[in-house]
């Protein structure tokens, strides 16, 4: 069955104290893995793609990598802005859908 | 350039009305999706069109959910009757073209029944 599971469920950093997320999966047919945030009361807001392992991809504080099983988003020296929800996505080319994690809520105290 | 819009943002009703909710997606935008997200099961693609045709609804829960595109700048998501178990936030979002994994979302519709 395919499947997304991101770990942790929650996340609680101080300011600058870097961290990972992981988002690991298990999909017939992948087409590609895709990071969103989510703000409270907004939808997700597209954060990055990312095709076949090794690939890496970074914005400002947030850098994402892929394995052939699991991608990881790294952040650098997080701010307070950063908290939200972050969500992890895996195309499904058999069904042409996304499946979706359940998220990392994560929160950054300064 | 205005982003995917949705009404109401919130919608409160008892159990046994019809509730619509409303989406307006990007424009250019050939897919759109509505989703379901609660707290236990996260984001569920409810149905999707391409090109203002339905192409899998296989997520709609029951008989009581129905989607129409009747162009390429609206769509609709009805609910009746509604339930209180309906209650949960319902997204809309678009994508530039059939297949394409990247989706715009809309700020979404607070769906509470009593």
């Amino acid at each position: 069955e395919d499947q997304v599971t991101q770990s942790p469920e929650a996340l609680r950093l101080q300011e600058g104290e870097s961290s990972s997320l992981n988002c690991s999966y298990t999909v017939s047919g992948l087409r590609g893995l895709f990071w969103y945030r989510q703000d409270p009361g907004k939808g997700p807001e597209f954060l990055f793609t990312l095709y076949s392992a090794g690939e890496e991809k970074e914005k400002e504080r947030l850098k994402a990598t892929l394995t052939k099983k699991e991608s990881f988003l790294h952040i650098t020296a997080p701010k307070p802005e950063d908290s939200a929800t972050y969500l992890c996505a895996v195309g499904d080319g058999n069904n042409r859908k996304l499946i979706w994690g359940l998220g990392t809520s994560l929160a950054v105290n300064p | 350039d205005a982003g995917v819009i949705q009404s109401p943002r919130h919608e409160v009703t008892e159990m046994g009305q019809e509730v619509t909710l409303r989406c307006k997606p990007i424009s250019g935008h050939n897919s759109l999706f509505w989703y379901r997200q609660t707290m236990m099961r996260g984001l569920e693609l409810l149905i999707y069109f391409n090109n203002n045709v339905p192409i899998d609804d296989s997520g709609m829960p029951e008989d009581r959910f129905s989607a129409k595109m009747p162009n390429a700048s609206f769509s609709t998501l009805k609910i009746q009757p509604s339930e209180p178990r309906d209650s949960a936030v319902y997204f809309c979002a678009s994508s530039l073209q059939p297949g394409s994994y990247e989706q715009y979302f809309g700020p979404g519709t607070r769906l509470t029944v009593t």
